[in-house]
């Protein structure tokens, strides 16, 4: 049973455009979401966050929304840059000290 | 500072063998996890320490796989012996007390022929 689902495998975006990577949960004890991006070879790397109890939390060119009563989390960046071109997952965790939870990831491509 | 180094980077070894995989999470780090990526799925956890603690071993798929993080520092999780739906990338990660984020080490590829 998957508990945090990232429907789109793959997402293509042009340079200088918005880009959305969505994400649904089913777990409504989930107290944090966290955004990783993942380059080819390496391990993920922590982007931006948001508390439950939030419904937008804002670094620089990224911004994740919270939507609970739908159980969805998207993240944003804007502008995408070439250098944004990774795997992006999803995770949540129940309480600070507990296991990440991941989705499958999306693939993110910036073209010029 | 440095992060998270894992051991080695890349391991292949024959159905039956015996592997250990080796992690150095941040230094101060109390919280040390293990997780596995296999065949490009979703990251799963399998299991989680406080200094040499065991807090939460549930993602263990079975008794083939040994963790130890003797004296609350360096960790190893040891598969014996290894099966061909073990291969994947185990990767992992520390946290400091009171943070949420986990920092990620570069993972160990593990291909079981």
């Amino acid at each position: 049973d998957q508990q945090v689902k990232q429907n789109s495998p793959s997402l293509s975006v042009q340079e200088g455009r918005i880009s959305i990577l969505n994400c649904d949960y089913t777990n409504s004890m989930f107290d944090y979401f966290l955004w990783y991006k993942k380059y080819p070879a390496e391990g993920p790397t922590f982007l931006i966050s948001i508390s439950s109890i939030k419904d937008k939390n804002e670094d620089g060119r990224f911004t994740v929304f919270l939507n609970k009563s739908a159980k969805h989390l998207s993240l944003h960046i804007v502008p995408s840059q070439p250098g944004d071109s990774a795997v992006y997952f999803c995770a949540a965790i129940t309480g600070t000290a507990s296991k990440l939870t991941f989705g499958t990831g999306t693939r993110l491509q910036v073209t010029l | 500072e440095a992060g998270v180094t894992q051991f080695p980077s890349h391991s292949v070894i024959e159905k039956g063998q015996t592997v250990t995989l080796r992690c150095d999470p941040i230094s101060g780090h109390d919280n040390l996890y293990w997780y596995r990526r296999v065949m490009g799925k979703e990251i799963k956890f399998l299991l989680h320490f406080v200094k040499e603690s065991k807090q939460d071993e549930s993602g263990m798929p079975n008794n083939r796989f040994l963790a130890e993080r003797t004296g609350g520092t360096y960790s190893t999780l040891k598969v014996q012996p290894a099966e061909l739906e073990d291969s994947g990338v185990y990767f992992c990660a520390s946290r400091e007390i009171g943070g949420i984020e986990q920092f990620f080490g570069p993972g160990t590829r593990l291909t079981v022929l």
